[in-house]
């Protein structure tokens, strides 16, 4: 069992819809990232969070440290978003262990 | 503002060849440096991280080797590509304290033959 999982592996939608990306650890962690990464492999950090909820324009990430889950939100989706989401846990000294990749697609 | 560098992009090599690949940082000091794999059809995997120049840390055993020259310097290398060092290689770099976000690298797509 990998020590960070995410679901669903793939997410296909329609423009506009509301899009949840969940992601379960069982180490524990100092904190949780967020990455999107584009179809050409280039990587962009979108979050990192140790409680709570942070929002950045469309995108909302969430975690529950007690129940070791984080979601990553997408309001109003759009054709562009389309990418692979990845959650990463660190668990201590910033080495990252990462899930294995939501890719979404956005249909227009 | 911070940048990061890496190069080549892409690279082909046979089977036994030595490799080098390089990975600078712009715009900061002491980073913490990062060396990442990500082999088709599976997650990204941590494989050496340094806090300072010539400290290096190996997260899997494998035929490869990180060596940190300058402070924002990073390399990754072999002395005999294996088939199964195919992959998509990224270096990051995150600020040396705390709990920091981590910024990557475009990437180099390496292919052994």
């Amino acid at each position: 069992k990998n020590e960070v999982e995410q679901s669903p592996q793939n997410l296909t939608a329609q423009e506009g819809e509301f899009i949840t990306i969940n992601c379960s650890y069982s180490v524990g962690i100092s904190a949780l990232h967020w990455l999107q990464q584009h179809p050409g492999g280039g990587i962009v950090s979108l979050f990192m969070l140790s409680s709570g909820k942070k929002k950045h324009g469309r995108l909302i990430a969430t975690i529950n440290i007690q129940e070791k889950h984080s979601s990553l939100h997408i309001t109003a989706s759009h054709p562009r978003d389309s990418a692979v989401y990845i959650c990463a846990a660190d668990g201590g000294a910033q080495k990252l262990v990462f899930g294995q990749g939501t890719r979404l697609t956005i249909n227009p | 503002s911070q940048t990061i560098h890496q190069w080549p992009a892409t690279l082909v090599q046979p089977v036994g060849s030595p490799l080098s690949l390089e990975c600078t940082v712009e715009g900061t000091s002491n980073p913490n440096l990062y060396w990442y794999r990500q082999a088709a059809g599976r997650g990204l995997q941590l494989l050496f991280y340094s806090v300072g120049i010539g400290q290096i840390s190996s997260e899997v055993p494998q035929n490869l080797s990180a060596s940190r020259p300058q402070d924002r310097q990073f390399i990754l290398s072999s002395k005999k590509l294996l088939l199964s060092d195919s992959g998509f290689y990224l270096c990051a770099w995150s600020v040396a304290w705390g709990i920091e976000t981590q910024y990557f690298g475009p990437g180099t797509r390496l292919l052994v033959l």
